[in-house]
């Protein structure tokens, strides 16, 4: 069955501190993993796809890199505004529709 | 810049009622999708469209129907609402690179309709 954890569900940071977020997947035949931020009161914002082992991508304090079996978002030096929750979604390899199966999301909160 | 709108954002409604969830995007995107989100809790797929006149049933067993007559037009109906349906309603859309394509477009949201009913 397809499926998508991440870890922790919630992380408290200060200010510059920097850490990363796990996403760990299984799925038959990746057609591409998907990183989203979300604020409360808000729909997902789209920040990465990746489609391949080894790939990585940046924006900002954030990259995002991709193994066969989990994706990891960095964020170097955070700020306040960093603040919300991420989701980590893949695509499902049996078809094209576009369907993702998303994580439960971490909740990052940064301090001042 | 949300370039797919929800309305209403809120609504607070009494068991039994019908209702409408509307979505509309302006991208001229092919895909469209709903989602339902529960607090603390995954995206859960309950519609999806291809192009006008597609629909499917999502991964998520919902009571709720939807129709897409016009490209940029999805809209999501309950006959009748019950205190079971609260939650929010992300609506997202995703461009079409072709039927050889074996990747999509990353989806595009809303900012979702959060349901009560009371």
């Amino acid at each position: 069955e397809d499926q998508v954890t991440q870890s922790p569900e919630a992380l408290r940071l200060q200010e510059g501190e920097s850490s990363s977020l796990n996403c760990s997947y299984t799925v038959s035949g990746l057609r591409g993993l998907f990183w989203y931020r979300q604020d409360p009161g808000k729909g997902p914002e789209f920040l990465f796809t990746l489609y391949s082992a080894g790939e990585e991508k940046e924006k900002e304090r954030l990259k995002a890199t991709l193994t066969k079996k989990e994706s990891f978002l960095h964020i170097t030096a955070p700020k306040p505004e960093d603040s919300a929750t991420y989701l980590c979604a893949v695509q499902q390899g049996s078809s094209n529709t576009g369907k993702l199966i998303f994580g439960q999301g971490t909740t990052l909160q940064v301090k001042p | 810049e949300a370039d797919i709108y929800q309305t209403p954002r809120y609504l607070v409604i009494g068991t039994g009622k019908k209702i409408t969830l509307e979505c509309s995007q302006t991208m001229g995107h092919d895909k469209m999708y709903w989602y339902q989100q529960d607090p603390g809790m995954e995206l859960h797929l309950i519609h999806y469209s291809y192009g006008v006149n597609s629909t499917e049933k999502g991964d998520l067993s919902s009571e709720s129907t939807v129709s897409r007559i016009r490209t940029e037009h999805f809209p999501l109906t309950l006959e009748s609402a019950r205190p079971s349906h609260t939650s929010q309603y992300l609506c997202a859309s995703s461009a079409n690179r072709g039927p050889k394509s074996s990747y999509n477009s990353p989806l595009h949201f809303g900012n979702g309709t959060r349901l009560t009913v009371t």
